[in-house]
């Protein structure tokens, strides 16, 4: 029993390249989700999919950030442009959609730093 | 925008001690979770409640859920420096359908237990 995967692990770019992280949820989930954690915060939630529509993004997520989910298994998180701003841990979970108990479980995360 | 207020934000405390953790909202919850977070992982599910006054035991760990699903609380019992991490709260909303979408946490609380 595999859970979320992603990768890289870490990335540390300059400012104004682009970066893309990957992310594998368990296979059966139909829904995964991409979050945001800086340093002493909780996650703040970037953009979910079920299956391969994307149904929410939030205003965090600006014109440089675009996430796919192409055929409904893995994900991948685009930043173009990055900027100092951008450093954070990015989080990835899945879950089943019909679960009521509405569990998410989350992947190691993708340490950006960008200098 | 739904917001969950946990407190403290940081707890120090010797081995053997008890401690309390409190995640408030104003808002009401279809379910709520507590993780758990080493430094450089993602948060790991420690429990799911879903019903108002659901008391769950962990072991040494006590969850509950408030009766009327806006607040809970993460009791640990006799400390030990093993459960030292981040232990954040997680809220889920009914969002149509059969579906729960995204989590909103709180900023999470930094525990960290003296031998």
């Amino acid at each position: 029993d595999t859970g979320v995967s992603q990768d890289p692990r870490h990335k540390i770019t300059k400012r104004g390249q682009n970066v893309t992280f990957r992310c594998d949820p368990i296979s059966e989930h139909n829904r995964l989700y991409w979050y945001r954690q800086t340093l002493g915060q909780g996650p703040e939630f970037l953009t979910y999919f079920q299956n391969e529509a994307q149904l929410e993004k939030s205003r965090l997520l600006s014109d440089r950030f675009s996430a796919e989910r192409p055929k409904g298994s893995f994900s991948t998180l685009e930043i173009q442009r990055t900027e100092q701003g951008d450093s954070a841990m990015y989080l990835c979970a899945s879950s089943l959609v019909w679960d009521y108990r509405a569990q998410q479980f989350f992947g190691p995360g993708t340490r950006l730093t960008v200098l | 925008t739904q917001l969950l207020e946990q407190s403290p934000q940081f707890l120090s405390i010797q081995e053997g001690e008890n401690l309390t953790v409190y995640c408030n909202s104003s808002s009401v919850f279809s379910s709520l979770q507590w993780y758990r977070q080493e430094p450089g992982e993602g948060p790991v599910l420690l429990v799911t409640v879903v019903t108002g006054g659901e008391v769950k035991k962990l072991k040494r760990l006590t969850f509950q859920f408030g009766d009327a699903r806006k607040d809970s609380s993460l009791h640990i019992t006799a400390a030990q420096p093993g459960d030292t991490g981040l232990y954040l709260c997680a809220g889920a909303q009914y969002a149509g359908g059969t579906s729960y979408g995204k989590l909103t946490f709180g900023q999470g609380t930094i525990l960290t237990v003296h031998p």
